[in-house]
């Protein structure tokens, strides 16, 4: 079945440490992004990649860093700068990435706690 | 800049209707909905592009006033499973990049 995997599920994290949430697509899209989502709140921008060895920040990247080095593949590491991470993180993809005419599939999310 | 949903938060009964509105500032090139339920990813309702054309369920509708940079989506003949939150992501300027912009969100509870 084609989709999008994110792992872990659940992520603890000392403060000061540096964490990476892995997302993986077997769509064949073009483009990836992640989110952040806070409770109660909707889905911020975090980066988003339209091509392989390419992408582009969002509105929330400060403290974040991402890389796009396979075209299934946009891990986000989440960096001891971040002040606030306690998030719940969303992975998507879209095909044609330069097109508005596609949605975003959505993987099912990472919570990260910081401890 | 964040889209407004109105209302915040609905119930209704089994079989009622309602209608959920995202409303931007900035002139759109397309709206893209969205359904999540607790805990899950977000799951595609609708599109609606600039121009007219859209893509989406059957059974969902909305609409796009490009003048006045709205978009409404109308759920009728309400189920349980219509449950969850609804979010609208907006699209800016001349399109193509994919990039959306979510409101914060609009809660519906369907009770029987």
């Amino acid at each position: 079945d084609g989709g999008i995997t994110q792992s872990p599920k659940y992520l603890f994290r000392k403060e000061g440490q540096n964490v990476t949430l892995s997302c993986e697509q077997n769509l064949n899209h073009d483009a990836m992004y992640w989110y952040r989502q806070d409770p109660g709140q909707g889905l911020r921008l975090i980066y988003y990649s339209q091509i392989v060895n390419d992408f582009q920040k969002g509105d929330i990247a400060e403290g974040y860093s991402v890389s796009r080095e396979k075209k299934e593949s946009f891990p986000l590491t989440v960096t001891s700068a971040q002040k606030n991470p306690t998030a719940f993180y969303l992975c998507a993809s879209s095909s044609q990435g330069l097109s508005s005419y596609n949605e975003q599939f959505f993987g099912p999310g990472t919570r990260l706690t910081v401890l | 800049q964040q889209p407004v949903q109105s209302p915040q938060a609905v119930i209704l009964r089994e079989g009622e209707d309602a209608v959920i509105n995202c409303s931007s500032s900035k002139a759109l090139y397309s709206v893209h909905w969205y359904r999540q339920k607790h805990g899950e990813a977000p799951v595609f309702l609708m599109i609606l592009l600039k121009g007219g054309e859209q893509k989406g369920h059957e059974k969902i509708s909305a609409s796009f006033n490009e003048k006045k940079q709205q978009s409404s989506l109308y759920l009728t003949a309400s189920q349980l499973s219509y449950s969850g939150t609804y979010f609208c992501g907006t699209e800016d300027g001349s399109g193509n990049t994919g990039k959306l912009i979510f409101g914060q969100g609009t809660t519906l509870q369907v009770k029987p």
